[in-house]
């Protein structure tokens, strides 16, 4: 039940853009991202709810599509600091466990 | 406003013996979940507790089991030490079990090296 995010790595030039997937076997509940440096912990960014609703940072977008069981993260205009391991984590219900992400590490370079 | 704290930092056990890892939740949530990070992999559910009961449970043994006190802080207890225990353990708190869809907040996470 674990999802799969693609690509598992990326690397960027600053002010490129980058999307990072995840995409789950089953039905989605909700969907968080949360970026998380080495040696660090991990550190929410958004939440992606069923019916549309979103919480998250200003400076971070991403989608939801229930019928693919899918998110997609969109990182615009990369800076350094957005460095790190992107793990989406996922519920199948309100009452379910939350599984994290296969995880995607992105490095962006000057 | 403090966020999730967890003690201790790091930990040196050796194989057979027990560890407790301690968390304290952000002010104002009431639930806490713990979760193992083997080195290179993501973080995999352990458990969580919510009015002091455990309401859900990953795929871990009997030997890790944990507890909630009146004031949400968590202990996270594993006997019998394996070598294969040996990674960081976050604790994550929220408010809410997951059902109001609210995030999860992390600490630090303790550093356990079995020996």
């Amino acid at each position: 039940q674990q999802p799969v995010q693609s690509p598992q790595a990326v690397i960027l030039r600053e002010g490129e853009d980058a999307v990072i997937n995840c995409s789950s076997s089953k039905a989605l509940y909700s969907v968080h991202w949360y970026r998380q440096k080495h040696g660090e912990a991990p550190v929410f960014l958004m939440i992606l709810l069923k019916g549309g609703e979103q919480k998250g940072h200003d400076k971070i977008s991403a989608s939801f599509n229930e019928k693919k069981q899918q998110s997609s993260l969109y990182l615009t205009a990369s800076q350094l600091s957005y460095s790190g391991t992107y793990f989406c984590g996922t519920r199948a219900s309100a009452r379910n466990q939350f599984y994290f992400g296969t995880g995607t590490s992105l490095t962006v370079i000057p | 406003d403090a966020g999730v704290t967890q003690s201790p930092t790091h930990l040196i056990k050796t194989r057979g013996q027990q560890v407790t890892l301690r968390c304290s939740p952000k002010s104002g949530h009431d639930t806490v979940s713990w979760y193992q990070q083997a080195l290179g992999q993501g973080p995999q559910f352990i458990f969580q507790y919510y009015e002091e009961e455990e309401r859900q449970r990953g795929n871990f043994p009997d030997r890790f089991s944990g507890h909630q006190f009146p004031n949400y802080s968590s202990e996270l207890n594993v006997n019998a030490l394996l070598l294969g225990d040996s990674a960081l353990y976050l604790c994550a708190s929220s408010w809410g079990t997951g059902a109001l869809g609210q995030p999860q907040h992390f600490g630090d996470g303790t550093r356990l090296s079995i020996l």
